[in-house]
């Protein structure tokens, strides 16, 4: 089945406590991204990459750090999370860009608590 | 900077109502725009997005929306709804030649649909 996954699917962490959480496609999609959502504020796109090795920011990648070391692979590492980064996170893929027109596949999401 | 405005943030409708909700979007290049859904507890999936070409797009269950390209709009429609539309709705703009990879989503609307 073609899917996007994510895990933890929840995590709660206290600030300061590096924590990775990872994503896994397995449709060889080109571009995968991160998401963060947040009540009101809809989806804002933290990172997002072009192929392996190839990252670039979104709108809000402050405390945030990703890396695409295969192309199934991306995830997103927070080195010393702070509350304001409690959230809800997708990390989504696509074959080719959202600009050439080409749908994103979303994970089912990562709910994480920062105290 | 592209941005994504969507105009009604929760809509009440009864069953067999009309919907229309709104989405306007800055972004002066070649626009490609797609409406996600997110049904309670499921992944976002995609209902339909423009390209080119025909602007009526028709998606899946029944929904539409018509890319207006003089009021930088694409306002989603379902002639008549039904108490399964229940969800959050975003609509979403991908990125530009040089930013193939960054989207832009609105806040989200969303639906409640009374029995």
């Amino acid at each position: 089945e073609a899917q996007v996954t994510q895990n933890p699917r929840y995590l709660i962490t206290v600030t300061g406590k590096k924590l990775t959480v990872t994503c896994s496609q397995n449709m060889n999609h080109e571009y995968m991204s991160w998401y963060r959502q947040d009540p009101g504020l809809g989806l804002r796109q933290i990172y997002y990459s072009m192929n392996v090795e190839v990252t670039d920011k979104g709108d809000v990648p402050e405390g945030y750090k990703v890396s695409r070391k295969e192309k199934r692979n991306f995830p997103l590492i927070l080195e010393s999370p702070s509350p304001n980064q409690t959230s809800l996170y997708f990390c989504a893929s696509s074959l080719f860009p959202t600009g050439a027109g080409y749908e994103q596949y979303f994970g089912p999401g990562t709910r994480l608590t920062v105290t | 900077a592209q941005s994504v405005s969507q105009h009604n943030h929760h809509v009440i409708l009864s069953e067999a109502a009309s919907l229309e909700l709104g989405c306007n979007y800055s972004y002066g290049g070649t626009v490609n725009l797609f409406w996600y859904v997110q049904y309670p507890g499921q992944h976002l999936q995609l209902l339909l997005k423009y390209f080119s070409g025909d602007p009526l797009v028709k998606g899946i269950k029944g929904f539409e929306a018509e890319f207006i390209k003089s009021k930088f709009s694409f306002n989603l429609r379902k002639p008549s709804v039904q108490w399964s539309d229940t969800a959050e709705y975003f609509c979403a703009v991908g990125g530009s030649n040089t930013n193939a990879g960054k989207s832009t989503f609105g806040d989200g609307t969303t639906l409640t649909v009374k029995p």
